[in-house]
C-alpha cells in the first residue's frame, strides 16, 4: 500500500537556523509530490510541488525540497528560518495517474525570535 | 477566482443528531477530497473522489459517515448519530485532477456537545 513518513512531528528552531524536514514515501513508479504549509488559524496553502524535471524544486518564501528517487525522499529544506515559518507542515506523494494523494502526518515548526 | 467553499463554518449539534456538511469546489475540478482534522492532529483522510468513477471511501472511519457528489459539482459529507469524538474540523479540497495541487476550502468546524 502507499504511504508516507515524516520522521520529525515536532521541531524547534531559533531564527536564522537552518531547516531541514524529512519526507519518505513508499510509491513505485511515478510520482507527483508536494508540501504544503499551514499556518496558525489558516487554511492550507501548497509550499512546492514536483512532477518531473529538475529534482531540485523551489517554492514559495524560500523553501525548496530535493526529490531523491534512489531514496524515496522529498525533504523540505530552508537556509534561514524566519519566526513567520511558524507552522505546520505536510508533505503529500502522489502516484500516476488518478491516484489520490496522501498526506502524511505533519511537522510542527515553531521558529523562537 | 471562487475558491473552494464550504458550509456552515461552524456546527454545533447534540450527540446522536444527524449532520450535512456541504462543499463546493472550484469549478471545473474533477477530483474532490474531504479530510478530517482533529485539534492539534494532522489531516485525516476520508473519502475521495474522482470525475465519474467509484469514490475511493477506504478512510470513513464508520458507517456512520457517508458522502455524495453529484457529478463533478457539490459534495456532501453527513455524519449521522453523532458521538463527541466526531467534533473536528472537516476539510475539502479540490484539483484540477487527482495529482494536481489541492485547493483547500476553510474548513466545517464541527462540535458535538
Amino acid at each position: 500500500a502507499q504511504s508516507v513518513s515524516q520522521h520529525n512531528h515536532h521541531v524547534i528552531l531559533s531564527e536564522a537556523a537552518s531547516l531541514e524536514l524529512g519526507c519518505n514515501y513508499s510509491y513505485g513508479g511515478t510520482v507527483n509530490l508536494f508540501w504544503y504549509v499551514q499556518y496558525p488559524g489558516q487554511h492550507l496553502q501548497l509550499l512546492l510541488k514536483y512532477f518531473s524535471g529538475d529534482p531540485l524544486v523551489k517554492g514559495i518564501k524560500g523553501f525548496e525540497a530535493e526529490f531523491i528517487k534512489s531514496k524515496f525522499s522529498f525533504n523540505l529544506r530552508k537556509p534561514s528560518v524566519q519566526w513567520s515559518d511558524t507552522a505546520e507542515y505536510f508533505c503529500a506523494p502522489s502516484g500516476g495517474g488518478y491516484q489520490k494523494v496522501t498526506f502524511g502526518t505533519g511537522t510542527k515548526l515553531q521558529v523562537i525570535p | 477566482g471562487a475558491g473552494v467553499s464550504q458550509s456552515p463554518s461552524n456546527k454545533v449539534t447534540e450527540k446522536g443528531k444527524d449532520v450535512e456538511l456541504r462543499c463546493d469546489p472550484i469549478s471545473g475540478h474533477t477530483a474532490l477530497y474531504w479530510y478530517r482534522q482533529r485539534l492539534g492532529q494532522g489531516l485525516e483522510f476520508l473519502i475521495y473522489f474522482q470525475g465519474n468513477s467509484a469514490p475511493d471511501k477506504s478512510g470513513l472511519p464508520s458507517d456512520r459517515f457517508s458522502a455524495e457528489r453529484t457529478g463533478e459539482s457539490v459534495s456532501t459529507l453527513t455524519i449521522q448519530r453523532t458521538q463527541q469524538e466526531d467534533s473536528a474540523v472537516y476539510l475539502c479540497a479540490s484539483s484540477s485532477y487527482s495529482h494536481q495541487p489541492q485547493h483547500f476550502g476553510d474548513g466545517t468546524r464541527l462540535s458535538i456537545l
